[in-house]
C-alpha cells in the first residue's frame, strides 16, 4: 500500500520569505501522480500543484515550486515570497496514475504567516 | 469550469437519526466518486469509492451498514449515515474525477459536509 509522510506538523514563516514543506512517500508503482493541496480555515480543497512521476522537471505554480526526487520518493513544496493568505493546511497527496484512483494523504503540515 | 456540489454544508442531528449527504458532479459525469472523512485537525482518510450503477467498495474498518452509498446516476452519489451516534461527527468530503482515461486525471473535491451528531 502506499504511504505518505509529512515530517513537520507545523511551520511558520514570515510574510516575503520563502518556506519548504516536506514530504516523502513510498510505492512500488513507477507511474503515479503527487499533489500539495491547501486546506484553509473553510475547509475546501484547493490544488496549489501537482507531478506527474514520469516527467523529471520538477512543476513550478508562480510562488509555488516543488523539488521533486523520484529516487529518494521525496516531494518538497517550496513556497516563495510568503503571503498572509498563504496559511493553512498543507496536504501532501499520491494518487495512482490509473483513471479513478483515490487520493492517499500526508497527516498534513500547518503553516502560519507572520506578519 | 467543472465542479462538484455537496450538500448539506452542515448538519446537526440527533443521535439515532439517518443523514444523508448528497455529492453531484456539475458539468461532467463521474462514474466514480470517493467518499472522505476528516477528523479534527487530521488527514482525510478514504471511506469508500462510490461506484455508478454497482456496489460500493469500502475500505478496511468502514462500516457498511453504518455508511449507506448509492451512486444511482453518472453525476450524483450519496453517503447515508445511519443511525448516527457522537463518534460519527466529522467533516465528510467527496470527490470525483474528471474525464474517463487515463491522461485526464484532474478530480475535484466538494466544500465538505460538517456533521455534529448530539
Amino acid at each position: 500500500a502506499q504511504t505518505v509522510t509529512q515530517s513537520q506538523p507545523e511551520m511558520s514563516v514570515q510574510e516575503a520569505e520563502t518556506v519548504t514543506l516536506s514530504c516523502t512517500y513510498d510505492t512500488s508503482e513507477s507511474d503515479y501522480y503527487l499533489f500539495w493541496y491547501k486546506q484553509p480555515p473553510s475547509r475546501q480543497m484547493i490544488l496549489v500543484i501537482r507531478q506527474e512521476a514520469y516527467k523529471q522537471q520538477n512543476a513550478t505554480e508562480n510562488r509555488f515550486s516543488v523539488n521533486f526526487q523520484k529516487a529518494a520518493k521525496s516531494f518538497s513544496l517550496k513556497i516563495s515570497d510568503s503571503q498572509l493568505g498563504d496559511a493553512a493546511m498543507y496536504f501532501c497527496a499520491y494518487r495512482r496514475s490509473n483513471y479513478g484512483q483515490n487520493f492517499v494523504f500526508g497527516p498534513g503540515t500547518r503553516l502560519s504567516v507572520l506578519p | 469550469g467543472a465542479v462538484v456540489s455537496q450538500h448539506p454544508s452542515r448538519v446537526i442531528c440527533k443521535s439515532g437519526t439517518s443523514v444523508k449527504i448528497e455529492c453531484r458532479s456539475l458539468d461532467f459525469q463521474a462514474t466514480t466518486m470517493f467518499w472522505y472523512r476528516q477528523f479534527p485537525k487530521k488527514s482525510l482518510m478514504l471511506m469508500a469509492t462510490s461506484n455508478e450503477g454497482s456496489k460500493a467498495t469500502y475500505e478496511q474498518g468502514v462500516e457498511k451498514d453504518k455508511f449507506l452509498i448509492n451512486h444511482a446516476s453518472l453525476t450524483l452519489s450519496t453517503l447515508t449515515v445511519t443511525s448516527a451516534h457522537p463518534e460519527d461527527s466529522s467533516f465528510y468530503i467527496c470527490s470525483a474525477p474528471l474525464g474517463s482515461f487515463p491522461g485526464v486525471n484532474i478530480q475535484y473535491f466538494g466544500a465538505g459536509t460538517r456533521l455534529s451528531v448530539l
